[in-house]
């Protein structure tokens, strides 16, 4: 069974800029997260989507915004992007949304905004 | 925001040590706690999902405890050896969304 992928793997754009970023889920799975990582931070949880409806939303800025396909597939966008957004994008997929079931992350996205 | 505590930040131990480490979470509101093996250049791995107060898991070498009531999980790793080099994660689920620490960074030194 092929895991969670994300593309692209590294990414450079400039501040202004907008990106997306894109998860495909293990197969099967319905449901897929995304979190960012900085520097001394722990994983912080942007969105949350189920079935192409996004079932939750983290605490950041409206320039953060999400969707999902219905063959799960989902992409993350981020427009007029800031310094501060420079970081390792994950995606996790899990069959369900329930709190026991296991997340599988792909392997992230490194963004880097000059 | 929820606060969810691990500690130590970082651990070198020699191979062949045991050791352990904690997740402290808030005991309010409790739906699971997920741990996970980060090492790097991978994906983070999933390693238990405990749900229960007083819940022991156990996979090999590393086993994880639970304690709701107090807000806190223990990850030991026994005999710890060189492949275990990695970041440890602990994730408390509430409502409808992880908290994550900033895990534990342990070295296992040959």
């Amino acid at each position: 069974k092929a895991g969670v992928t994300q593309t692209p793997r590294y990414l450079i754009k400039t501040r202004g800029q907008q990106v997306t970023l894109s998860c495909s889920p293990i197969s099967g799975h319905r449901s897929v997260s995304w979190y960012q990582q900085t520097p001394g931070q722990g994983l912080q949880f942007l969105f949350e989507y189920f079935s192409e409806t996004q079932r939750n939303k983290g605490n950041f800025p409206g320039r953060f915004s999400g969707r999902q396909f219905s063959n799960s597939r989902s992409e993350m966008n981020v427009s007029t992007l800031e310094l501060g957004d420079s970081a390792l994008y994950l995606c996790a997929s899990s069959f369900g949304f329930r709190s026991v079931d296991e997340q599988f992350f792909g392997p992230g996205t490194r963004l880097t905004v000059l | 925001i929820l606060n969810v505590e691990q500690s130590p930040q970082s651990l070198h131990v020699q191979e062949g040590d045991s050791t352990n480490f904690t997740c402290s979470f808030p005991s309010s509101n409790f739906y699971a706690l997920h741990w996970y093996r980060w090492e790097t250049a991978k994906s983070p791995e999933a390693l238990f999902v405990m749900t229960l107060n007083g819940d022991e898991k156990k996979k090999g070498r590393i086993s994880a405890t639970l304690n709701t009531k107090e807000g806190y999980s223990y990850l030991y790793i026994k005999g710890s050896q060189p492949e275990d080099s990695a970041t440890y994660l602990c994730a408390f689920r509430a409502g409808n969304q992880f908290y994550f620490g900033t895990g534990t960074s342990l070295t296992v030194i040959p």
